[in-house]
């Protein structure tokens, strides 16, 4: 099925740890970002890419690395977990240049740093 | 830079009585989308209707439609004959239509809405 593929649902790091949240799509789309929704703030952009091998920063980049080594994936990075990254994270997929209805979601990944 | 405001962040509604999502935005842009999307408690992110900014006529979507005022920078959401598994948060999002960065989308603090039996 076409969507937004996103691991892992939930995970608890300690603070310093190290973590990758995964993010796939199978729909050809050359735009892909992250997203942290926190309570009270709405979603933020973290960082997005335009296509493979291009990324950039968003609203929210600090403590958070990307790349975009193909079409399909675009991992987003925490080298050093700090309790501040505790949050809910989203991947989306979006087909620019049409008429705004193809969008995706992944379901989301909620990230409780200790 | 593009904001998006939802002054509500709490409404309630009864069952079956229609309820309004304020949402202003802010741009100096003429061409973009605007969009409402509904997280339930699953946290699912649902596409519930969505806007051109260069269409006049305001987007429906059965129970839902937008009153979309481009001048006044005002993009509200009905909700008609409101049913519980209407109850969530919604959220106005703003997305440019040209440019590098038109998949990045700008989204409100939300409005949690529930609804009443």
């Amino acid at each position: 099925n076409a969507g937004v593929t996103q691991t892992p649902k939930f995970q608890v790091l300690k603070t310093g740890q190290s973590m990758t949240l995964q993010c796939a799509q199978d729909m050809n789309h050359e735009y892909m970002s992250w997203y942290r929704q926190d309570p009270g703030m709405g979603l933020r952009l973290i960082h997005y890419s335009v296509g493979a091998g291009i990324t950039d920063q968003g609203e929210v980049p600090n403590g958070y690395n990307v790349s975009r080594s193909t079409t399909e994936d675009f991992p987003l990075r925490l080298l050093s977990a700090a309790p501040s990254q505790t949050s809910v994270y989203f991947c989306a997929s979006i087909a620019t240049g049409t008429g705004g209805e193809d969008q995706y979601f992944g379901a989301g990944t909620r990230l409780s740093v200790l | 830079a593009q904001t998006v405001t939802q002054s509500q962040p709490e409404m309630s509604v009864q069952e079956a009585e229609t309820v309004t999502l304020s949402c202003t935005y802010d741009t100096s842009e003429s061409d973009y989308y605007l969009f409402w999307y509904k997280q339930p408690p699953s946290r699912q992110m649902i596409l519930v209707i969505r806007q051109e900014a260069y269409k006049q006529q305001n987007a429906t979507e059965n129970r839902f439609s937008v009153n979309f005022q481009k001048a006044a920078k005002s993009f509200s959401l009905k909700i008609s004959d409101s049913q519980l598994g209407d109850a969530a948060m919604y959220f106005c999002a703003y997305r440019s239509a040209h440019g590098g960065s038109q998949g990045n989308l700008i989204f409100g603090k939300g409005t949690k809405l529930s609804v009443k039996p």
